[in-house]
């Protein structure tokens, strides 16, 4: 099983749509965990944190399911500027992260 | 203000050459890393430092050898360039394992 495993897509969804991703990890230490926006060509860049209790900033939404061993992103009210690569990340438990290679999102007008 | 730089953002190359690229933060972070991003977008470390010490060398080749001049500073350098080195390569700091700030990149190819 992969360290860290997550659909590619592309998720292509209308503007407004909600969409979600899951990305499962195979690290049952792991105990930090992050998404990633990553637009093309450019730099991964912190979107959210993922604690334990769940967290919403605006219309994104990332919960943690620890039994399964995955975390989830829900983007509500999808915009064209969402469109790019999410990566999920977590640590390794040797003071450095693991990343997902990502789920592209296309959303379209 | 640029938060994480790097130089050169791309670089062609024969096979055979050496080369280095160079990485700057000025976020005053502790820790510095190194990733590899292959044409399948798959990030992979490579390296970190933490206050100018090497704490995280995975599984790389040694002709791959990072350097920590101080703190603010991480740069890789890479013998005898093969063509599966070819990819983004991007440097990142962060100052405790959480929100970890990327450079632009180096696009490296090898011809």
């Amino acid at each position: 099983r992969k360290e860290v495993e997550q659909d590619p897509g592309p998720f292509n969804v209308p503007e407004g749509a909600t969409v979600a991703f899951n990305c499962t990890y195979s690290n049952s230490a792991s105990q930090s965990f992050f998404w990633y926006r990553q637009d093309c060509r450019k730099e991964p860049k912190l979107l959210m944190s993922v604690y334990s209790s769940g967290n919403e900033d605006g219309r994104f939404t990332a919960q943690l399911n620890r039994a399964s061993q995955y975390i989830s992103l829900l983007i509500r009210d999808s915009k064209l500027s969402d469109s790019a690569t999410y990566l999920c990340s977590m640590d390794t438990g040797r003071r450095a992260l693991t990343f997902g290679s990502g789920t592209r999102l296309q959303v379209q007008p | 203000d640029t938060a994480v730089s790097q130089t050169p953002k791309y670089l062609v190359t024969q096979m055979g050459n050496d080369k280095s690229i160079k990485c700057e933060q000025n976020l005053g972070h502790d820790t510095m890393y190194w990733y590899k991003q292959d044409s399948k977008k798959f990030l992979k470390i490579m390296f970190s430092y933490n206050n100018k010490e090497l704490i995280i060398n995975e599984t790389v080749p040694n002709r791959f050898s990072p350097k920590s001049p101080d703190k603010a500073h991480l740069n890789l350098h890479i013998n005898s360039l093969e063509l599966g080195d070819s990819a983004v390569y991007f440097c990142a700091s962060s100052q405790v394992l959480d929100e970890q700030y990327f450079g632009p990149g180096t696009r490296l190819t090898v011809t």
